[in-house]
């Protein structure tokens, strides 16, 4: 297995573009996770699934996020009308239940 | 809910010197918690994991952390520094198999000093 796969690595925007990214997990992995990272700062927890479900969103997460995993395989987060404040490292994780997670390398997002 | 902190966001050492980097988490369950490294402009990479078993946990390169409930702190110690330890460290917990999102630290930059 190649391990977790996040495309693009990076993303420029122009503010109040929509920007989709696409994550592949390790392919016997039934969690997935989506975490944000700023410079200086560690990953925030943005939600999580376990195979199609998504188990959780952050309280802190805008109506802006949206994330889906249809099939539970991979997994995609869309962030609508983007804002500078949007500028960050995105990054996707899988896991089997109760295990530590694998990152991907993550796609960095500029909003300009 | 989990959460951690960890003490001191930039550490300085010189080669050669012992490591310690602090954590201490809260959580009203017991915890598994975990330590990643993140190295510049690379993704996280586990180093060690403890999930209720020994509660000194040896990890790659080197690094090893110890659960200590009563203090509710699991720091991260190296005997012995090396250049290529300077990266930045993540101290993260998660309540096991009921609600395992992982959730992390702020982190702590390591600096190696020659």
């Amino acid at each position: 297995d190649t391990g977790v796969s996040q495309n693009p690595r990076h993303k420029i925007t122009k503010r109040g573009q929509n920007v989709t990214f696409r994550c592949d997990p390790i392919s016997e992995h039934n969690r997935l996770y989506w975490y944000r990272q700023t410079l200086g700062q560690g990953p925030e927890f943005l939600t999580y699934f376990q195979n199609e479900a998504q188990l959780e969103k952050s309280r802190l997460l805008s109506d802006r996020f949206s994330a889906e995993r249809p099939k539970g395989s991979f997994s995609t987060l869309e962030i609508q009308r983007t804002e500078q404040g949007d500028s960050a490292m995105y990054l996707c994780a899988s896991s089997t239940t109760g295990s530590e997670a694998f990152f991907g390398q993550g796609t960095r997002l500029t909003v300009v | 809910a989990q959460s951690v902190t960890q003490l001191g966001s930039h550490v300085s050492v010189s080669e050669g010197a012992l490591v310690l980097l602090r954590c201490n988490y809260s959580s009203s369950v017991p915890p598994y918690l975990f330590w990643y490294v993140q190295y510049p402009n690379q993704g996280l990479q586990l180093l060690l994991k403890y999930t209720s078993a020994a509660t000194l946990v040896k990890g790659i390169n080197g690094f090893e952390a110890e659960f200590k409930k009563s203090e509710t702190s699991f720091h991260l110690t190296k005997p012995s520094a090396h250049m290529s330890d300077a990266a930045e460290y993540f101290c993260a917990v998660s309540a096991g198999v009921g609600d395992d999102k992982i959730i992390f630290g702020k982190g702590t930059r390591l600096h190696i000093l020659p």
